[in-house]
């Protein structure tokens, strides 16, 4: 089935751990994007990816890395994670090529929760 | 990007027509409007968009204002699986660009 997948769905981790958050999309997109929501607070971006090979900051990157080695991956990275961190991670994909407005299309989520 | 302004919540009976209103009076002329909704514990669902023109898709109708300020989304006939979150963005087109979500309305469908 086309689209993205996040993985995994969910995890528990020990402040102070590294974690890295996966994300894959099979439909060619050139863009992507990570996105944590906080109750409260929606939806708000920490990094995005405008094609393979270049990343970007959002409104809310500190503490976290990402890299874009090739078109269908997008992992997140938690170099030391801390309470704060605690959220669900939504990864995004879009079209960049057709010149049109370009609807973003959503994984289901990783639902992390740092102790 | 424009800001948008939506009602927290509203409720809308089953079957009947559920018209959820937008104001984006800052708008630009090359930002369009979109609609996500989030069901509970799903990522957002993109609905539909639009610049000028009302436009209609399988899910959902769009109706854009003359002057751009405000728009309404309407499901003709709202069933229970649409309660949902519904977020009204506004982004100008630089393909791929980023989605700014506000607060959105929270639809209630009851039966």
């Amino acid at each position: 089935i086309a689209g993205i997948t996040q993985a995994p769905t969910s995890q528990i981790l020990a402040a102070g751990r590294r974690m890295t958050l996966r994300c894959t999309q099979d439909m060619r997109h050139n863009a992507m994007y990570w996105y944590r929501q906080d109750l409260g607070l929606g939806l708000r971006l920490i990094h995005y990816s405008n094609t393979a090979g270049t990343t970007g900051k959002g409104e809310v990157p500190d503490g976290y890395s990402v890299s874009r080695a090739n078109t269908d991956d997008f992992p997140l990275t938690l170099a030391s994670a801390v309470p704060s961190q605690t959220s669900v991670y939504f990864c995004a994909s879009s079209d960049r090529h057709s010149g049109l407005a370009q609807p973003q299309h959503f994984g289901d989520g990783t639902r992390l929760s740092i102790l | 990007d424009a800001k948008t302004t939506q009602p927290p919540s509203m409720d809308c009976a089953e079957g009947r027509a559920a018209n959820l209103p937008c104001n984006h009076s800052t708008i630009s002329g090359n930002e369009y409007v979109y609609w996500y909704r989030q069901i509970h514990s799903q990522g957002p669902q993109y609905i539909i968009h639009g610049l000028k023109n009302n436009e209609t898709n399988e899910m959902a109708s769009l109706i854009i204002t003359e002057d751009r300020k405000s728009s309404t989304l309407i499901l003709p006939h709202a069933t229970l699986r649409d309660t949902a979150v519904y977020y009204c963005i506004v982004q100008y087109n630089n393909q791929g660009g980023k989605l700014i979500f506000g607060q959105g309305t929270e639809l209630s469908v009851k039966p």
